[in-house]
């Protein structure tokens, strides 16, 4: 299994610019989610899926889209990006949120600037 | 929404146990508590999770008073690869187990 991979590893676009962050899994996951990290702080939930065609907020929502076509697929767009979306973004999946088992499995992470 | 307070940072020595507690006063009834590890320039990674009483695994134990307020993360003999922001999270149930991370805290383990 890859587990969750995530691309591009690096990202800089420029203000107003729009694109998408990729995040797959080979684990028939149900649950899939977005983070953001900025330096020195902890992660922020940007929105997550619980299983195919379901999506929700978290935390952070505003600036993003998201959703969820596949079991494997969960693409996180940039609508118009500006420089408070400078972040290292991370996507993660777990088996089901309604299990026992809550572990999450992260990916290697984005490192977006936004200039 | 379940909060989680924890200490920013700790230190400690290899060989030594250490113990982080954290506190989480509203957490429900049906929602489990979790720790992640993280390094530098990686994503998080899946420690522990429990939901009371003592929890062991092959690298850390997890215990939790009855009234789960809180719970300590305990890691026997730490070595130097142990240094590492920790975090304690509730795993929302009824949010479908969606985790909402707090500051963490950084352990450095010395020689």
């Amino acid at each position: 299994n890859a587990g969750v991979t995530q691309t591009p590893k690096f990202q800089v676009l420029k203000t107003g610019q729009s694109m998408t962050l990729q995040c797959a899994q080979d684990m028939n996951h149900e649950y899939m989610s977005w983070y953001r990290q900025d330096p020195g702080m902890g992660l922020r939930l940007i929105h997550y899926s619980v299983g195919a065609g379901i999506t929700d907020q978290g935390e952070v929502p505003n600036g993003y889209n998201v959703s969820r076509s596949t079991t494997e697929d969960f693409p996180l767009r940039l609508l118009s990006a500006a420089p408070s979306q400078t972040s290292v973004y991370f996507c993660a999946s777990s088996l089901t949120g309604t299990a026992s088992s809550y572990e999450q499995y992260f990916g290697p992470g984005t490192r977006l600037t936004v200039t | 929404l379940a909060k989680t307070t924890q200490p920013i940072s700790m230190d400690s020595y290899e060989g030594q146990e250490v113990n982080i507690t954290c506190s989480h006063n509203n957490i429900a009834t049906n929602d489990y508590i979790t720790w992640y590890q993280q390094f530098p320039s990686q994503g998080p990674r899946f420690i522990i999770q429990g939901y009371k009483t003592k929890v062991t695994n092959e690298v850390a134990s997890l215990f939790i008073p009855a009234d789960r307020k809180s719970s300590t993360l305990s890691l026997p003999r730490v070595s130097l690869s142990d240094t590492a922001v920790y975090y304690c999270l509730v795993a929302l149930y009824n949010q479908g187990g969606k985790l909402i991370f707090g500051q963490g805290t950084e352990l450095s383990v010395k020689p």
